[in-house]
């Protein structure tokens, strides 16, 4: 089973809508849950971390935590060309950080 | 604040051969990582450092590859012999303490043929 899990997309959206980018774990005791964007041929950097259930908003981006359900997602509102990019769930268990595969983004003018 | 720097950026061995990485992370950063990345997969974590100690290298296959840290700041990592397998982006990132907050260099993308 793997340990971080993502539809590997590609997910199209159109400009303006709402994009919605899903991730779930396998180990009940992690803490902390970041997402990072990669542009191609880049390297990850981090948009978003959070580490108790609910949701925590910055800017156009919001993540979503739900631990019961192991459960963790990142919105992004107005979605943009530039927000194109393949985006990585990541989660921090016994002080090691796993990443998922990645969700491929695309978002058409 | 400078980042994470790797060199070099680029490098196409034959299998069989050896190659070495190199990361300097960002000053003060005790935590230092090499990931590997396949193409279209996600970073898989090879080896964790704090200062100039292993934290977790449990998915480092220990037969053909090895890092160090010597004196708790810079890193290298190779591999010897290279296989086609190994062919990937091989990403350092550092952090001052614990994974969060971790900080990628560009990557150097490694070719075995």
């Amino acid at each position: 089973q793997k340990e971080v899990e993502q539809n590997s997309g590609p997910l199209s959206v159109p400009e303006g809508a709402i994009a919605s980018l899903n991730c779930t774990y396998s180990d009940r005791g992690s803490q902390s849950f970041f997402w990072y964007r990669q542009y191609s041929g880049k390297s990850p950097e981090l948009i978003m971390s959070i580490y108790s259930n609910g949701d925590k908003e910055d800017g156009r981006f919001t993540a979503q935590l739900n631990k019961a359900s192991q459960y963790v997602s990142l919105l992004i509102r107005d979605s943009q060309p530039s927000d194109s990019a393949t985006y990585l769930c990541a989660v921090i268990g016994n002080n090691d950080m796993r990443f998922g595969a990645g969700t491929r983004l695309t978002v058409k003018p | 604040e400078a980042g994470v720097a790797q060199s070099p950026r680029y490098k196409i061995i034959e299998k069989r051969q050896s190659v070495a990485f190199w990361c300097n992370p960002i000053s003060g950063h005790a935590t230092l990582y090499w990931y590997q990345q396949i193409l279209g997969q996600g970073p898989k974590l090879l080896i964790q450092f704090q200062n100039n100690g292993v934290v977790d290298d449990s998915q480092l296959p220990k037969d053909r590859f090895s890092a160090e840290r010597l004196k708790g700041v810079d890193s290298t990592l190779k591999i010897q012999p290279a296989k086609l397998e190994d062919s990937a982006v091989y990403l350092c990132a550092s952090s001052l303490v614990s994974p969060e907050q971790a900080f990628f260099g560009q990557g150097t993308r490694l070719t075995v043929v």
